[in-house]
């Protein structure tokens, strides 16, 4: 069973550019989360997809978006780069999503796109 | 603001100790917990899930949560180098009807280094 599947794994941009990531989330998995991680700030919650709507989002700027695709695949992109937007873009799939009482909803961490704004 | 708080670390324990990992959360209405490790370079790989108080056992992995102290641990018995990484405490509300909170929050995460 294929993984999620992030690309590209490394990008390197300059301040002011836009960058559009990629994820491909399990197959049968709905639900398509994206996260931030850098040093300072740990791992930090971006927004979540369901069924090609956003569900929830994260306290970041409107520079950051994204949007779900029909089969699930999910993009984010981030205008008008800036320095501090380097960091490890994690998308993290998951088969649940519906709520209802369900418990089991562990999510799965794709490779992650590495990006730095130079 | 809904936190989880982890010992940054670094525990350093040596081969075939048990590892103590904790974390305490603030939001009393959290569901669930994760534990997630990652290794240098890499993305967090799922561990450990537990939702109910108590302890829950995977091979040398237990997670043990206690809801009404809002604290959970992971204990990794028989340490090996290889357990070195850092691990991650995630916690997630009970999802709503419409999915909306459907979201980790995590911790900044316990460097642990299992010495030879």
């Amino acid at each position: 069973k294929a993984g999620v599947t992030q690309t590209p794994r490394y990008l390197i941009k300059t301040r002011g550019q836009q960058v559009t990531l990629s994820c491909s989330p399990i197959s049968g998995h709905r639900s398509v989360s994206w996260y931030q991680q850098t040093p300072g700030q740990g791992l930090q919650f971006l927004f979540e997809y369901f069924s090609e709507t956003q569900r929830n989002k994260g306290n970041f700027p409107g520079r950051f978006s994204g949007r779900q695709f029909s089969n699930s695949r999910s993009e984010m992109n981030v205008s008008t780069l800036e320095l501090g937007d380097s960091a490890l873009y994690l998308c993290a799939s998951s088969f649940y999503g519906t709520g209802g009482g369900d418990t089991n909803y562990g999510y799965t961490f794709g490779s992650g796109t590495r990006l730095t704004v130079v | 603001q809904k936190e989880v708080e982890q010992n940054s670390g670094p525990l350093s324990v040596p081969e075939g100790a048990i590892a103590s990992l904790n974390c305490t959360y603030s939001d009393r209405g959290s569901q669930s917990f994760f534990w997630y490790r990652q290794y240098s370079g890499k993305s967090p790989e799922l561990i450990m899930s537990i939702y109910s108080n108590g302890d829950k056992e995977d091979g040398r992995f237990t997670a043990q949560l206690n809801k009404a102290s809002q604290y959970v641990s992971l204990l990794i018995r028989d340490s090996q180098p290889s357990d070195s990484a850092t691990y991650l405490c995630a916690a997630h509300p009970p999802v709503n009807s419409g999915g909306s909170n459907y979201k980790l929050t995590f911790g900044k995460g316990t460097l642990l280094t299992v010495n030879p």
